[in-house]
Order: C-alpha cells, then sequence, then structure tokens
C-alpha cells in the first residue's frame, strides 16, 4: 500500500501561536490530499480537500483562515493551525487520494493547546 | 440524514468467538465502495477491509470479513476468532462515486473490547 508521512505525531503549543502539519505521500504522487479532524471520543469528519497547485476547499463550517492548506507539490500538503486556542485541540489526520479500493491515511497528529 | 450509522457504541466479545460490528449506510449513487478500518489507542487509522457496490461476493481478508446487503443498505463487519489484539475502535465509511476520488463519510465507531 501507499506509504504516508504525517509529521509530528503530537505537539502542544501555547493558546494563540501557530502549528504546522505536515503530510508526505513518499511513494506515489498525490495530487489531492484530504485533511480530517477527529475530536476526543468521536469520529472523524473531512475539513477540507487540498488540491497541488490550486486552491484548497473546505467543509461547511470549517474557518479557511483558521486552517491554512498548502499543496505546493505532489508529494507534500501542509495544514496549519493559525492562532490556535483549546477548542482546535484534536486529532488531524491526512489522506492522499490514490484512487483504488484502498484509502491511506497518515499517523495523524494529536494538538494539544493549552 | 447520516449517511454511515453505527448503531453499537461499545461490544465485548470473549476472546476466540466471533463478533459482528454493524454499519448501514445511505446514498443515491449507484457507484460506492465501503471501508472498514480499525483505530487503536495510537490513533492511527489500519484499513481491514473493502466493499464495492458492485461486488458480487462479500469482501474477505484473513479473519475479516463483510456482510454485504446490499437491498438493506448494510455492510456489517465479522471479525472471526477474536484475539486480544483487536480490542480498538472501529469504524465504516464510505465512498460515494468516484469524482472525489478517496473521500470518505464515517460513521461514528464502535469501541470492541476483547474480554480473555
Amino acid at each position: 500500500g501507499a506509504v504516508v508521512s504525517q509529521h509530528p505525531s503530537w505537539v502542544i503549543c501555547k493558546s494563540g501561536t501557530s502549528v504546522k502539519i505536515e503530510c508526505r505521500s513518499l511513494d506515489f504522487q498525490a495530487t489531492t490530499m484530504f485533511w480530517y479532524r477527529q475530536f476526543p471520543k468521536q469520529s472523524l469528519m473531512l475539513m477540507a480537500t487540498s488540491n497541488e497547485g490550486s486552491k484548497a476547499t473546505y467543509e461547511q463550517g470549517v474557518e479557511k483562515d483558521k486552517f491554512l492548506i498548502n499543496h505546493a507539490s505532489l508529494t507534500l500538503s501542509t495544514l496549519t493551525v493559525t492562532s490556535a486556542h483549546p477548542e482546535d485541540s484534536s486529532f488531524y489526520i491526512c489522506s492522499p487520494n490514490y484512487g483504488g479500493t484502498e484509502a491511506f491515511f497518515g499517523q495523524g497528529t494529536r494538538l494539544t493547546v493549552v | 440524514a447520516q449517511k454511515i450509522t453505527q448503531t453499537q457504541p461499545g461490544m465485548f466479545v470473549q476472546e476466540k468467538e466471533a463478533v459482528t460490528l454493524d454499519c448501514t449506510y445511505d446514498t443515491s449513487d449507484p457507484s460506492y465502495g465501503l471501508f472498514w478500518y480499525k483505530q487503536p489507542s495510537s490513533g492511527e487509522m489500519i484499513f481491514l477491509i473493502y466493499q464495492g457496490s458492485y461486488d458480487q461476493q462479500n469482501a474477505t481478508e484473513g479473519r475479516y470479513s463483510l456482510n454485504f446487503q446490499k437491498a438493506r443498505k448494510s455492510a456489517n463487519l465479522v471479525i472471526s476468532a477474536s484475539q486480544l489484539g483487536d480490542s480498538a475502535m472501529y469504524f465504516c465509511a464510505m465512498r460515494e462515486g468516484f469524482v472525489y476520488g478517496n473521500k470518505l463519510v464515517f460513521g461514528a465507531g464502535t469501541i470492541l473490547r476483547v474480554k480473555s
């Protein structure tokens, strides 16, 4: 299957600071990356879809100015949580659009804002 | 309306026994795919099994099988010979059509606990 590397696996930051999460597809070119968010004891919800070379599309209720997505190359997509607040504490996980009959995920990033 | 419904918040099963995790789905797209993932406490999403809407036979992967009942819109996961390591959260997910690639909608999940 596809190899997806997400970094960092966990991060603690102070309220008001920004955090960048990287997602790399190591063995194939991903023109599209899906970013999901999972609050504690809840399911995964799609936040946004990034497309290489174009603007990301955001799901309803997700602030695009708060969650900045950059998909500058076919192997790297980044999610930056700007001016993070405690309510942004969550598990963020990426999934490149691989096609086929599997969907692969990064290892996930557990963000805690204090 | 919920696109994926998992009605069992938690399940217990005795080690070495089989367990069925329920999943129903709702879509009007004739082309769709159904996935099951295991999520241990580490958070990683482990792919278990896939069923395409046009697949004639139920999918199987080792100890995992998917009981696909298209008319009833159900896609239950059956784990045979449960092991202690099977204790985790299990998610059913759906991809609608192929236009959006593998963009998935997830159910609420079922926590499975295997007892020794």
